[in-house]
């Protein structure tokens, strides 16, 4: 696609349940990060994919989030049993590879955990 | 561990006028820096990118500069118009790694 699609763009759900985030990177772009935004804050490194592998998930917060990019190209970001302290915007971050520097970021998927 | 910091917070300026914006970054061993625009609600647009061996870039009336050695960089914009109104986020790897840190951002507001 012509930039980095996230989806849903709203996700509202009750304290305790499963989350699904997606993430669709820019065609041909190999590396893909997560981030996570609150409020008047900047973004939060998660974790970060070079091809099919994590190689760096040292931002992911405890072991109820995790992420998969199983063919190299769209990402899931995964939150098992959410709190009320999840409630964030998720950003998906793509570049053309590690060391490349510019990273293009989605609209982000803003979830509220109630 | 990289500490990035952002001023001012916020900054209201009539139209036409051209304003400077200050990042300044605790570790200097960066290989690059980049300047991010945030709409209300949005993500981030990428701006600028500034890689360590370089002094400065610009694009169009927009130009970032960055000293490694005082931990600092400045995004100048000129003839300001009331569409660069925004957040401005600057980031820079922690360390050698792809982690990106960012700075809470720096508010404008373009008066017309």
């Amino acid at each position: 696609g012509a930039g980095v699609s996230q989806t849903p763009s709203n996700k509202v759900t009750e304290k305790g349940k499963y989350v699904e985030l997606r993430c669709d990177p820019i065609s041909g772009h190999t590396a893909l990060y997560w981030y996570r935004q609150s409020l008047g804050q900047g973004p939060e490194f998660l974790i970060y994919f070079q091809g099919t592998g994590a190689a760096d998930d040292s931002g992911l917060p405890n072991d109820r989030f995790f992420a998969v990019r199983p063919e190299g190209s769209v990402s899931t970001l995964k939150i098992q049993r959410t709190e009320r302290g999840d409630s964030a915007v998720y950003l998906c971050a793509s570049s053309m590879g590690a060391g490349t520097g510019e990273l293009f970021f989605g609209e982000g998927s803003r979830l509220t955990v109630l | 561990k990289q500490e990035v910091t952002q001023i001012p917070a916020a900054l209201s300026v009539p139209e036409g006028e051209n304003l400077v914006l200050n990042c300044s970054f605790t570790d200097s061993a960066i290989y690059n820096l980049q300047w991010f625009r945030q709409d209300p609600g949005k993500g981030l647009t990428s701006l600028l990118l500034i890689q360590s061996s370089q002094r400065e870039q610009t694009s169009g009336r927009l130009n970032a500069s960055l000293d490694k050695s005082s931990g600092r960089s400045t995004l100048y914009i000129a003839a300001s118009q009331p569409g660069d109104s925004a957040t401005y986020l600057c980031a820079v790897p922690q360390g050698g790694s792809e982690k990106l840190v960012f700075g809470k951002g720096t508010k404008l507001t373009v008066n017309p």
